[in-house]
């Protein structure tokens, strides 16, 4: 079964760098999440997207924007990088922004982002 | 505000031997249970949910977790545990009007042989 793609598994940055993150949801998930996790730490909800519009926003720097596209592919763009970002970032897509329905989520292996 | 605790951080538990990680929960109405499990350098795979029904629920691996509403826990369990089971493992909530996991720090489940 097809499952989450991120691209790329591994990026190296240098502080101030720009650095994009790319996840590519199952078939017909119209659900996208990104979270954020730190070294020995649990996942942190950062921003999530239904039908190509933002659904809920958490604890994203401003320096950090992202967006869906109409094949519901994301990008997660990162500005002015700084040390504290290196971090293991996942995407997630479930099928539909339901409560109700109680989908679950799907996560990609991730990118490793390492700031030097 | 939802949350879940997991009080253990790691659980050491022989090979063959039956296996608990402890999770509790806070929420306001019902709550969306979920427990994934992550291995080394890998993605969080899902394992099981509970979202309304049997109190029992079976998931992937052979793994179950049990909801108790009057002690706000969904422990997972594992009748035998098999060395390959040795991972991080996380309960986490679903925030009920938008859909993001909230979840607990983990507990690392180390299976001796």
């Amino acid at each position: 079964a097809a499952g989450v793609i991120q691209s790329p598994r591994h990026l190296i940055k240098e502080k101030r760098e720009t650095a994009t993150l790319k996840c590519y949801p199952i078939p017909r998930h119209d659900t996208v999440y990104w979270y954020q996790q730190g070294p020995g730490q649990d996942p942190q909800f950062l921003i999530s997207f239904y039908e190509k519009m933002q659904s809920d926003k958490g604890s994203i720097p401003d320096r950090f924007s992202a967006q869906q596209f109409s094949d519901y592919h994301s990008e997660l763009n990162m500005s002015s990088l700084e040390l504290g970002d290196s971090a293991l970032y996942f995407c997630a897509s479930s099928l539909g922004l339901n409560p109700g329905q109680g989908y679950e989520q799907y996560f990609g292996p991730g990118t490793r982002l390492t700031v030097t | 505000a939802q949350s879940v605790a997991q009080p253990e951080d790691q659980v050491n538990v022989a090979e063959g031997n039956p296996l608990t990680v402890k999770c509790t929960y806070s929420v306001s109405g019902n709550p969306y249970l979920f427990w994934y499990v992550q291995y080394p350098n890998r993605g969080l795979q899902f394992l099981l949910k509970y979202i309304t029904g049997d109190n029992l629920v079976k998931g992937s691996y052979g793994f179950e977790a049990e909801f108790n509403k009057s002690q706000t826990s969904f422990h997972l369990k594992k009748p035998s545990a098999l060395v390959s089971d040795s991972a991080l493992y996380f309960c986490a909530v679903r925030d009920w009007s938008t859909d993001k996991l909230i979840f607990g720090t983990g507990t690392r489940l180390q299976v001796f042989p």
